[in-house]
């Protein structure tokens, strides 16, 4: 059973331009959660979805950074016209329920130029 | 409220020896406590969880204390080995009211077990 898949495993933007990571959940797992973690410190939520539907996005930055979980595919987290202080790394969770223990992903790294 | 905070930042063991790793929380809300294990360039791996009904929790050389009434719980490590060296984060969440998975972090503490 493959874990929680994330891809791109590291990205390189410009200021200015347009990150997408994704994450493939854990099979048969449909809530996802997107985390960030800045360098020398531990995670932060940002946002918590089931298919098609946002349940809590209380940890996101209120402009820039939006986040999609679809009926078909990946999830993806967008961030637009990033900045230097975007560089991180990105984790996606996932979980059978919101009741579940949740699974962590690889990463995403994303350094801004 | 939502802060949970761990100390130390860094701890050096030496092999055979135990690891202690603490972290202290203000939410009573909070009644889901894992701890995770992260090595460099790697997501963080689940190691052991709690929950406020019980005081301990044993899973092979790792166990978890918890003092509802302090608002502590911490991390022991028997038998510490140089591949236990990496960083642990403690967490918490309120799993009966939210979810599981909206976990507040601690800082971390980056553990380096010499041979």
């Amino acid at each position: 059973n493959a874990g929680v898949m994330q891809n791109p495993r590291h990205l390189v933007r410009r200021r200015g331009q347009e990150a997408r990571l994704r994450c493939s959940p854990m099979k048969g797992h449909s809530h996802v959660y997107w985390y960030r973690q800045l360098p020398e410190e531990g995670l932060k939520f940002m946002v918590y979805l089931q298919k098609e539907n946002i349940i809590d996005e209380s940890g996101m930055p209120k402009e820039r950074f939006s986040a999609e979980f679809p009926k078909e595919g990946p999830s993806i987290l967008r961030i637009q016209q990033v900045v230097r202080g975007d560089s991180a790394a990105y984790f996606c969770a996932s979980s059978e329920s919101r009741g579940n223990t949740i699974y962590f992903g690889e990463g995403s790294w994303l350094t801004v130029v | 409220q939502q802060q949970v905070k761990q100390s130390p930042q860094s701890l050096i063991v030496q092999k055979g020896g135990i690891s202690i790793i603490n972290c202290a929380y203000e939410n009573t809300a909070f009644d889901y406590f894992p701890w995770y294990q992260q090595f460099p360039g790697k997501g963080p791996a689940l190691l052991i969880a709690i929950r406020p009904d019980v005081s301990e929790k044993k899973e092979g050389r790792f166990t978890i204390s918890f003092n509802k009434s302090a608002k502590q719980f911490s991390l022991h490590i028997m038998d510490s080995q140089p591949g236990d060296s990496a960083t642990y984060f403690c967490a918490a969440s309120n799993a009966g009211g939210t979810s599981y998975g909206k976990l507040t972090f601690g800082q971390g503490t980056i553990l380096t077990v010499h041979p």
